[in-house]
C-alpha cells in the first residue's frame, strides 16, 4: 500500500565507494523527483523526471547520476562519496510536472565515513 | 534566485493558536506550499496557495499576500502531535512547479 517508496531506509559507507538509492511509486504519477536534506533540515532539489526525460537539474555533482528505467521508478546513483554527502535522501512523486502536491517517501538517510 | 525566510523556531502551548510567517522575494511566482515534516519522516503536504487571501482547511489555515511576498501558517486547537517543522516552499518561473523550500520552522507544542 506504501505510495513512495525507498531502499534501503539507512545506508552506511566510506568515502570514495558508489552506492545507489532506488525509487519507487505506486501512484501513477508521471513526475519523480530526488531531494537532498542536510543536518540543518534544508530540503533541497537536486533532479526531477518527468516521463522518463529529465526536466530539471539544479547544481548537482556529476557523482549524482539519476536513472529513471520507467515512470513509475527513480533511482540515484552516487559515485565516489564525499562526506558532505551525508545527508536524509527524499524521493517525491506528483501526476504532472505542472502538478502541486508531491507525495514524499520515508527518506534514505546516508552517513558517508 | 528566491529568498524565503521563517522563524527558526517557536513554542506554543496545547489547546492554543499558532501562526507561522513565511516571507519570500523571487520573480515569476507561481504558488506558496507549506508542508509538514515530523522529526524522522517524510514532509507532508498541508496546503498550497496561489491566490490572494485565506484557504482553511480544518484545524489548518494559511494566507497569501502576493504583493508582500507575505504568507502565514495559522494552526488552530494546538496538539501535542502538532509539533513538528513546517517547511513553506514557493515555486516561480514559467509554470515551474518544482519548489524551494525555506529552512523550515520548529514547533514545539507543550502541555
Amino acid at each position: 500500500d506504501t505510495a513512495v517508496s525507498q531502499t534501503p531506509k539507512y545506508l552506511v559507507t566510506q568515502m570514495g565507494n558508489d552506492k545507489s538509492i532506488k525509487c519507487e511509486q505506486n501512484l501513477g504519477h508521471d513526475t519523480m523527483y530526488w531531494y537532498k536534506q542536510d543536518s540543518k533540515k534544508f530540503l533541497k532539489i537536486m533532479f526531477s523526471y518527468n516521463n522518463k526525460e529529465l526536466i530539471i537539474n539544479e547544481t548537482v555533482p556529476n557523482r549524482f547520476s539519476p536513472k529513471s528505467p520507467d515512470k513509475a521508478h527513480l533511482n540515484l546513483h552516487i559515485n565516489s562519496l564525499e562526506l558532505g554527502d551525508s545527508a536524509v535522501y527524499f524521493c517525491a512523486s506528483s501526476q504532472g510536472a505542472q502538478s502541486h502536491e508531491q507525495f514524499f517517501g520515508p527518506g534514505t538517510r546516508l552517513t558517508v565515513l | 534566485g528566491q529568498n524565503i525566510d521563517q522563524p527558526t523556531e517557536m513554542t506554543a502551548t496545547e489547546g492554543a493558536i499558532v501562526q507561522i510567517n513565511c516571507t519570500y522575494q523571487t520573480s515569476g511566482f507561481n504558488g506558496l506550499f507549506w508542508y509538514q515534516q515530523h522529526a524522522g519522516e517524510a514532509p507532508t503536504f498541508l496546503s498550497y496557495n496561489v491566490l490572494d487571501g485565506l484557504e482553511e482547511k480544518g484545524r489548518f489555515s494559511s494566507f497569501l499576500s502576493r504583493s508582500k511576498g507575505y504568507s502565514y501558517l495559522l494552526l488552530k486547537e494546538l496538539q501535542m502531535k502538532d509539533s513538528a517543522s513546517y517547511l513553506c516552499a514557493v515555486t516561480a518561473g514559467g509554470g515551474s512547479y518544482i519548489p524551494t523550500f525555506g529552512r523550515g520552522t520548529s514547533l514545539i507544542v507543550h502541555p
